[in-house]
């Protein structure tokens, strides 16, 4: 298994605050880079995927990637308590995707 | 509604039973796979179809035993499981292209129970 690292936290933020999340990977063949979200008892559905260097945004949501430094992160700007879940970072070499363990968001409202 | 559709959603079986977990994909994607995700761990790539050909088989014992009939459909066959086995599975499919945007995508699992 190709290694995905996450803090397994819980991160705590309050509401209306940014929310960072980060990812480091061990696969320097990794073509893409994943952010899921899953809620407690449900499947995994995909937030953002970015596979250039730099940063992409969507809405409340900014992934940034760092090949050289084989980092991944996810910023969530303005959070709000229906963010509250485990955020999965999962990286792609040609079929084939991993994933990291998950790092557990919570939103106080 | 993903266009990944898992069944049964729950599945308690004896460690002497033989039961099959199914999956169909109706996204047209030519690329299928078996996930399994325990408590606290990272979710385990288990098999890769591409193709309706297994290219990724994970180390997984072999009491677990995959067969994709066709692009649509994935199957995981069960005998004489283990109550470590107990997790929650996941089937999922993307469309195997080099493509940076080539995406995968989840059904909405079975859990599966080994008493």
């Amino acid at each position: 298994q190709k290694e995905v690292e996450q803090n397994s936290g819980p991160l705590s933020v309050p509401e209306g605050a940014i929310a960072s999340l980060n990812c480091t990977y061990s696969d320097r063949g990794s073509q893409s880079f994943f952010w899921y979200r899953q809620y407690s008892g449900k499947s995994p559905e995909l937030i953002m995927s970015i596979y250039s260097n730099g940063d992409k945004e969507d809405g409340r949501f900014t992934a940034q990637l760092n090949k050289a430094s084989q980092y991944v992160s996810l910023l969530i700007r303005d959070s709000q308590p229906s963010d509250s879940a485990t955020y999965l970072c999962a990286v792609r070499n040609f079929n084939k995707f991993y994933f990291g363990s998950g790092t557990k968001l919570n939103v106080k409202p | 509604e993903t266009g990944v559709t898992q069944t049964p959603r729950h599945l308690v079986m004896g460690m002497t039973n033989k039961k099959s977990l199914k999956c169909e994909q109706h996204l047209g994607h030519n690329a299928m796979y078996w996930y399994k995700q325990s408590a606290k761990k990272p979710l385990e790539l288990m098999f890769v179809y591409s193709l309706e050909e297994r290219v990724e088989n994970n180390s997984v014992p072999s009491r677990f035993s995959p067969e994709c009939p066709n692009s649509s459909h994935l199957f995981l066959h069960l005998h004489t499981l283990q109550p470590e086995d107990s997790a929650l599975y996941l089937c999922a499919s993307s469309q195997d292209r080099s493509s940076p945007g080539n995406t995968i995508y989840f059904g909405e699992g079975s859990w599966l129970t080994v008493v």
